[in-house]
């Protein structure tokens, strides 16, 4: 199967900017997506930019892609207590037929 | 509004019980995914259905079976549980096409004793 790799935990205080990083290793990815888990509750999309792209801002997240070193990172600007959450990468390959996802990263977010 | 819909939401087993898990959505997508998800490894895919009328496994099938009974609905079914499969479980769907986005399901709990 593909790879999508993220460090599992970071800690950060509230107002500080979070910043959590991805790898993949299927250069034929044509979206790459994150998903935020709150605790009891399923995945919601939070973002998702396309291959081609560099970068992609929404209000408080922006998204950096390096296709080159297939790397992938989430940036949240002025981190909430409600941030605290763990945050999954997605790809998903040309065909469409299946998404792969990280192992998650986990954030805490200090008051 | 309701989405993706899977029942139950909790559920204890004894090993080599066997049961179904449910999953129904609403949006007409074309492709359905059962994920199991465990501390530290993430969400791994059990079984696909690309469209109705077709299923392929995923990265963790044994111990699983799936029916694509229609569109609509995608169920996973646990023959004899096992200690193993105790894990929280997500069904989730997609139109399956450029910049789609994939729904979740709340999951399902299930432990096997």
């Amino acid at each position: 199967g593909e790879d999508v790799e993220q460090s599992l935990f970071l800690s950060v205080r509230e107002g500080d900017s979070s910043v959590i990083n991805c790898t993949y290793t299927d250069s034929s990815s044509t979206y790459l997506y994150w998903y935020k888990q709150e605790p009891g509750a399923g995945l919601q999309l939070l973002t998702y930019i396309f291959s081609n792209m560099d970068m992609k801002q929404d209000q408080r997240l922006t998204v950096l892609l390096n296709k080159k070193d297939k790397h992938l990172s989430l940036r949240i600007a002025d981190t909430q207590t409600g941030d605290s959450a763990i945050y999954f990468c997605a790809e998903i390959l040309y065909n469409f037929n299946k998404f792969y996802f990280g192992s998650g990263t986990k954030l805490n977010v200090k008051p | 509004n309701a989405g993706v819909t899977q029942t139950p939401k909790f559920q204890v087993l004894k090993t080599g019980q066997s049961m179904t898990l449910q999953c129904a959505q609403d949006m007409n997508h074309n492709s359905m995914y059962w994920y199991r998800q465990d501390p530290g490894m993430g969400l791994r895919l059990i079984y696909y259905s690309a469209s109705e009328g077709t299923t392929d496994k995923g990265e963790v099938p044994n111990g699983y079976n799936v029916s694509r009974l229609n569109k609509r609905e995608f169920s996973l079914r646990l023959e004899s549980a096992a200690p193993s499969q105790t894990s929280v479980y997500f069904c989730a769907s997609t139109l399956r096409q450029a910049g789609t986005e994939a729904f979740f399901g709340q999951g399902t709990r299930l432990t096997v004793v």
